[in-house]
C-alpha cells in the first residue's frame, strides 16, 4: 500500500511569510507525528496527534509554529512569519496507535527555505 | 528530557569490512531503541530495534546490542556492501505526556567503498 507522502516536496518563502505543509499519513495509523530535521542533524520532535486531538507540542519552536489534523487523518504543519532558521526538512511520521514500541513510518519531507 | 549521543558522525569502511556505531542516552527510564537508516532525498526507514529487556538482537546482516547499566547501545553491520551507504541514526524512546517520543542521535554517515 502507500506509504506516508508529505507535499509539497520543495518549499522556497520569502522572510515574513506564512507557509503550510501537508502531511498524507498510512491509511488507519492513528498516531501522527512530527519533526524538524536541520542539515546534518537528527530529526527533532515538534508535536504528535492521535487521532484528531494534539497530545504533545512541547517541541514547537515557537507560536509562529502552529499544526493541526481536524478529521484525524490528513494534518498540517503551518508556520507563520516564516524566518531563516526555519529553513530545514520537515518529516511527517505515522504509526499505529503510540505505544512503547511501535514502528513509525517516515514520509520523504518536506525542504523548506526560507530567503 | 532525553539526549542521545551518537558517535562517529562520519564512517568510512571497505567493502566487506564490519561498521559499528555508538550510542549514549541519558534517561535511564528510556525503553525502546530504534535504528533507522535514511537514504538522500528520503524520510528514515527502521532497519531494526531492541527493547530494553534484551541485550542483543541479530537480522541477517545487522545487529544491535544494548547494555542498560552503562545506557549505551550499538549498531553492528557486517559484510558490508556499497548498498548500505547511508545516514544511519540511533533514537532512545521517552514517555511523554502518555505518548512515546523517539530522541534521535545527530547520525552517522557510512560510506561503503566498493
Amino acid at each position: 500500500g502507500a506509504g506516508v507522502s508529505q507535499s509539497p516536496r520543495y518549499k522556497v518563502a520569502k522572510r515574513g511569510q506564512d507557509v503550510a505543509l501537508r502531511c498524507d499519513p498510512i491509511s488507519g495509523h492513528v498516531s501522527l507525528f512530527w519533526y524538524q530535521q536541520a542539515l546534518g542533524q537528527g530529526p527533532e520532535f515538534l508535536t504528535y496527534f492521535q487521532n484528531e486531538a494534539q497530545l504533545d507540542k512541547s517541541g514547537l519552536p515557537s507560536d509562529r509554529f502552529f499544526a493541526e489534523r481536524p478529521e484525524g487523518s490528513v494534518s498540517t504543519l503551518k508556520i507563520q512569519r516564516t524566518q531563516q532558521e526555519d529553513s530545514a526538512v520537515y518529516l511527517c511520521a505515522s504509526s499505529l496507535p503510540a505505544g512503547a514500541y511501535n514502528e513509525q513510518f517516515f514520509g520523504p519531507g518536506t525542504r523548506l527555505t526560507v530567503l | 528530557g532525553e539526549n542521545v549521543e551518537q558517535h562517529p558522525s562520519t564512517l568510512s569502511v571497505q567493502e566487506g569490512d564490519s561498521a559499528v556505531i555508538k550510542c549514549t542516552y541519558s534517561d535511564s527510564a528510556s525503553n525502546y531503541f530504534p535504528w533507522y537508516k535514511q537514504e538522500l532525498g528520503k524520510g528514515p526507514q527502521l532497519i531494526i530495534d531492541i527493547r530494553s529487556n534484551v541485550g542483543e538482537k541479530k537480522d541477517q546482516r545487522i545487529a544491535v546490542t544494548l547494555n542498560k547499566t552503562a545506557k549505551h547501545f550499538s549498531l553492528h553491520i557486517t559484510e558490508t556492501q556499497p548498498e548500505d551507504s547511508a545516514v544511519y541514526f540511533c533514537a532512545a524512546n521517552f514517555a511523554s505526556g502518555g505518548s512515546y517520543i523517539p530522541t534521535f542521535g545527530r547520525g552517522t554517515s557510512l560510506i561503503v567503498h566498493p
